[in-house]
């Protein structure tokens, strides 16, 4: 079955580290996306990547980085310049960008939490 | 910030019963998404519908779309215990953005009992 795999499941930060959260599709998509939701929030828009080695910041990118060295893989890096990493981290593909009216594909979350 | 509003924010029906839920935005859109979040879990989309369409059904599902009150409406009929979930709706304001960019809502806690 085709999906998006998002490992681990739950992640620990201590402070000052920097820790990688990892995204893999099978679904042949351009498209790739990371979203952070806070309790009782909708979801904000971190990073995005249309294609193969470009990405763009989204509204709240400050404190992450990411890379996108193959179009299956998309991982997201909290770095210790987040300062209120804790949330829960979805990452989701759609087709491509020149496709119109189409959905997004998520994975099933990674939580973060701060020691 | 974020577009769109659902309403309310919580639910509660007996099994069988008839949910509905609301979604309002700001902006024009090309069109609006509605998906369901188990919890823990990450989206499932349900249902997508464009600018210039009214209504649409899937299964037991009906959306509506009113684009000059900029609203939506999510009716899901005869609801099961595995409806319970939280609902959020997603605007697609198009290419006016250079992609696709989705913006959601803050979402529906729905609990159906049995």
């Amino acid at each position: 079955d085709g999906g998006i795999t998002q490992s681990p499941k739950y992640l620990f930060r201590k402070e000052g580290q920097n820790v990688t959260l990892s995204c893999e599709q099978n679904l042949n998509h351009d498209a790739m996306y990371w979203y952070r939701q806070d309790p009782g929030q909708g979801l904000r828009l971190i990073y995005y990547s249309q294609i193969v080695n470009d990405f763009q910041k989204g509204d709240i990118a400050e404190g992450y980085s990411v890379s996108r060295e193959k179009k299956e893989s998309f991982p997201l890096t909290v770095t210790s310049a987040q300062k209120n990493p804790t949330a829960f981290y979805l990452c989701a593909s759609s087709i491509d960008r020149s496709t119109l009216n189409q959905p997004q594909h998520f994975g099933d979350g990674t939580r973060l939490s701060i020691l | 910030s974020q577009q769109g509003e659902e309403d309310p924010q919580a639910l509660s029906i007996q099994e069988g019963e008839n949910a509905t839920m609301n979604c309002s935005y700001k902006t024009s859109i090309n069109n609006l998404q509605w998906y369901r979040q188990n919890s823990g879990r990450g989206l499932v989309h349900l249902i997508l519908i464009r600018s210039n369409e009214r209504e649409k059904h899937s299964g037991r599902l009906r959306v509506t779309l009113d684009t000059s009150k900029k609203s939506s409406s999510l009716l899901i009929t005869a609801s099961r215990a595995a409806d319970t979930a939280s609902y959020f709706c997603a605007t697609d304001a198009g290419w006016s953005t250079g992609f696709q960019k989705l913006v959601f809502g803050t979402g529906t806690r729905l609990l159906v009992s049995p």
